[in-house]
């Protein structure tokens, strides 16, 4: 099985920097992803990482340690319409199924 | 180009009654696949189709739970009879084989409410 833990919910402000964490554990990785999902819309893709690294995308960075089992997510100068769930998701070797872990819920304040 | 769509986008039944919903994946998209979301959950994996092939469905509770993919393109996953604990958003997604990171993009799901 896998199993994929991210924090519930997090705050922040608006043009600040914020790092969502993920960590997970699973047999044959091969790959994770961040997607955002607003409120009551489809999940988005945002990156994708299979092997360590940094990978950046304008405002938005996603980091992999896969002999830690590790991932984030950075998010900088934040704006108002980043406010949604962020899920982390791994892909097992074999497979192109994804399995999510529960999202993190990102509040950001003026 | 057109993403996923699914229909309906919201549907409240009673429990014991049946319930569908419907997909149309992005255009050459090969693969296609239902999730079910509970609230504050991330989506959970129901099937998977290749074309018109259901290669994994082991999450499926085929006891209520059914879902079929003719000729390969839209799809259908019906859920008889409903009971409470079948409230979710329903999501389908599509993917297109071959592509740098082989992401899967996401329909607006539909929104199910059992009383």
């Amino acid at each position: 099985g896998q199993n994929i833990d991210q924090p519930t919910e997090m705050t922040a402000t608006e043009g600040a920097i914020v790092q969502i964490n993920c960590t997970y554990q699973t047999s044959g990785f091969n790959g994770l992803f961040w997607y955002q999902q607003h409120a009551g819309e489809a999940p988005t893709f945002l990156s994708y990482n299979v092997l360590d690294g940094l990978e950046e995308k304008g405002r938005f960075s996603s980091f992999l340690s896969r002999s830690k089992g590790y991932s984030y997510l950075l998010l900088k100068e934040l704006q108002m319409k980043d406010s949604a769930s962020y899920l982390c998701a791994v892909r097992r070797t074999g497979a192109n199924n994804l399995f999510f872990g529960t999202g993190t819920r990102l509040t950001v304040i003026p | 180009e057109a993403g996923v769509v699914q229909s309906p986008r919201y549907k409240i039944i009673e429990k014991k009654q049946p319930v569908a919903f419907w997909c149309n994946p992005i255009s050459g998209h090969n693969t296609l696949y239902w999730y079910r979301q509970n609230l504050g959950q991330g989506p959970e994996l129901l099937i998977r189709y290749e074309n018109e092939e259901a290669v994994d469905d082991s999450q499926l509770p085929k006891d209520r739970f059914s879902a079929e993919r003719l000729k390969g393109v839209d799809s259908t996953l019906k859920i008889q009879p409903a009971e409470l604990g079948d409230s979710a958003v329903y999501l389908c997604a599509s993917r297109q084989r071959d592509t740098d990171y082989n992401e899967q993009f996401f329909g607006p799901g539909t929104r199910l409410t059992v009383l």
